[in-house]
């Protein structure tokens, strides 16, 4: 199966809820990161944390990093309408630069 | 300073025929890559120049497919004869430091 697998697949929150996405990965990495894209639009990457890190914020957004249990989870606080897009974490691993991206989540956040 | 861009945003073309991608990376990036996110599945990466030089092509899934990035400034990626199952969205990335790669907007590919 691919690194970098996330669940759940699909999440329906109503504005103003909590978003929890996960993601799990099976190789040793330097860093995770998380990228969103919108309908139609490319890749905005979002926040990127490294293996010595636990956890990292910005903004709304909480990402933390579990080293042990290759894993990582993205918090999204007070979500909004415009949340509403896929999210994807990527790894790097020590694969020369190219990451390695998991199936997404599509996140839809109702007003 | 300009981002990542990528032309066309989008190209419908029948099979059998050719399709070119272009990416113009961000000034001074010396790595550009091409993903690409085949039917809503993951986005998976094809490969991976360093200036003009193809660091890593494992994720080129055939011969079919052909980058180029000519004076390590912009690169092409043409597929030739194009297959239905070559729909999707090519994006393209590009970076100085080796972690941090920023991406463009994406080409959708539709063959028909």
């Amino acid at each position: 199966s691919q690194q970098g697998e996330e669940d759940p697949q699909a999440l329906s929150i109503q504005e103003g809820e909590n978003a929890t996405m996960n993601c799990s990965y099976k190789t040793s990495i330097n860093n995770l990161q998380w990228y969103r894209q919108n309908s139609g639009r490319g890749l905005v990457h979002l926040i990127l944390i490294r293996s010595n890190e636990r956890e990292k914020h910005s903004g709304r957004l909480r990402v933390t990093l579990d080293t042990s249990k290759k894993s990582s989870s993205l918090l999204i606080t007070a979500s909004r309408a415009a949340d509403t897009a896929s999210y994807f974490c990527a790894t790097d691993g020590n694969q020369g630069g190219k990451l390695i991206f998991g199936q997404g989540t599509e996140l839809s956040v109702k007003p | 300073e300009a981002g990542v861009t990528q032309f066309p945003s989008h190209s419908v073309i029948e099979k059998g025929q050719t399709v070119t991608l272009r990416c113009d990376p961000i000034s001074g990036h010396d790595n550009l890559y091409w993903y690409r996110r085949v039917m809503g599945k993951e986005i998976k990466f094809l490969l991976h120049f360093v200036k003009e030089s193809k660091q890593d092509e494992s994720g080129m899934p055939n011969n079919r497919f052909l980058a180029e990035r000519t004076g390590g400034t912009y690169s092409t990626l043409k597929v030739q004869p194009a297959e239905l199952e070559d729909s999707g969205v090519y994006f393209c990335a590009s970076s100085q430091v080796r972690h941090e790669q920023y991406f463009g907007p994406g080409t959708r590919l539709t063959v028909t």
